[in-house]
C-alpha cells in the first residue's frame, strides 16, 4: 500500500524567506502527487498537482514542486513566503487507476513577520 | 459558482447516538467523496461514489458507518452508535470526472464531537 511521509510537522520561517516542505511517498506503482492547503477555518484547497511530464509543476500563489521518482519525493518551494501563506499544508497521492487520496500528516507553516 | 457545501458545520453528540452528515456537491458534478480529518490519524479516505457504480467503501473503518447517494446528487454520511474515537472534522469532496485529471473540491467540513 501506499503511504505519505510529511517529515516536518510545523515549519517556522520568517517573512519574505525561502520556504521548502518536505514529502516523500512510498509506492511500488506510479502515482499522482498533490500538495493541498488548508487555511485556518477553512477547507482544502489544491495548489498544485503532478500527472505526467515536466517534473517541476507550478501552482497558485507563488508554489512549486519538483517531482524526483529516484528519490520518491514531491518538495514544495516557495521563494519569498508571505505572512498570508501561513496554514496547513498536505502532500497526497492517488495510485494511478484509484479514486482516492492518501494524504501525509500535515505541515503546519508559520510565517513571523 | 456554488462549493461543496456540508450541514451541519459543527454536531456535538452524546457517545452511542446517531449521526447524519450532509453533502451537498457541486451542481454537475458526478463523483464525491468523504474523507475524515482527526488528529491521531490525519486525513484519511472513507468512501468514493462515482455516477451509477457501486461505491468504493474500502475507506470506511467499521460497519457502524455508512453512506449513500441520492439522485446522483446529495450525500448522507451516517454514523450508528457513536464513539468518542469518531470526534473528527469529517470533509466531502466532488470531482466533475474521474479524478485525478479533474480536481477535487473540497467542502469546509463537519466537526463532530462525540462526547
Amino acid at each position: 500500500a501506499q503511504s505519505v511521509t510529511q517529515l516536518d510537522s510545523q515549519v517556522p520561517v520568517f517573512e519574505e524567506a525561502p520556504v521548502e516542505l518536505r514529502c516523500n511517498y512510498s509506492s511500488s506503482v506510479s502515482v499522482y502527487l498533490f500538495w493541498y492547503v488548508q487555511y485556518p477555518n477553512q477547507g482544502l484547497q489544491l495548489l498544485l498537482k503532478y500527472l505526467s511530464g515536466s517534473t517541476l509543476v507550478k501552482g497558485i500563489n507563488g508554489f512549486e514542486a519538483e517531482f524526483n521518482k529516484s528519490q520518491t519525493s514531491f518538495h514544495l518551494r516557495k521563494p519569498s513566503v508571505h505572512i498570508s501563506d501561513t496554514a496547513e499544508y498536505f502532500c497526497a497521492v492517488a495510485l494511478s487507476g484509484a479514486q482516492k487520496l492518501v494524504f501525509g500528516q500535515g505541515t503546519r507553516l508559520t510565517i513571523n513577520p | 459558482g456554488a462549493g461543496v457545501s456540508q450541514s451541519p458545520s459543527n454536531k456535538v453528540t452524546e457517545k452511542g447516538k446517531d449521526v447524519e452528515l450532509r453533502c451537498d456537491p457541486i451542481s454537475g458534478h458526478t463523483a464525491l467523496y468523504w474523507y475524515r480529518q482527526s488528529l491521531g490519524q490525519g486525513l484519511e479516505f472513507l468512501i468514493y461514489f462515482q455516477g451509477n457504480s457501486a461505491p468504493d467503501k474500502s475507506g470506511l473503518p467499521s460497519d457502524r458507518f455508512s453512506a449513500e447517494r441520492t439522485g446522483g446528487s446529495v450525500s448522507t454520511l451516517t454514523i450508528q452508535r457513536t464513539q468518542q474515537e469518531d470526534s473528527a472534522v469529517y470533509l466531502c469532496a466532488s470531482s466533475p470526472r474521474r479524478f485525478p485529471h479533474y480536481e477535487q473540491f473540497f467542502g469546509p467540513g463537519t466537526r463532530l464531537t462525540v462526547l
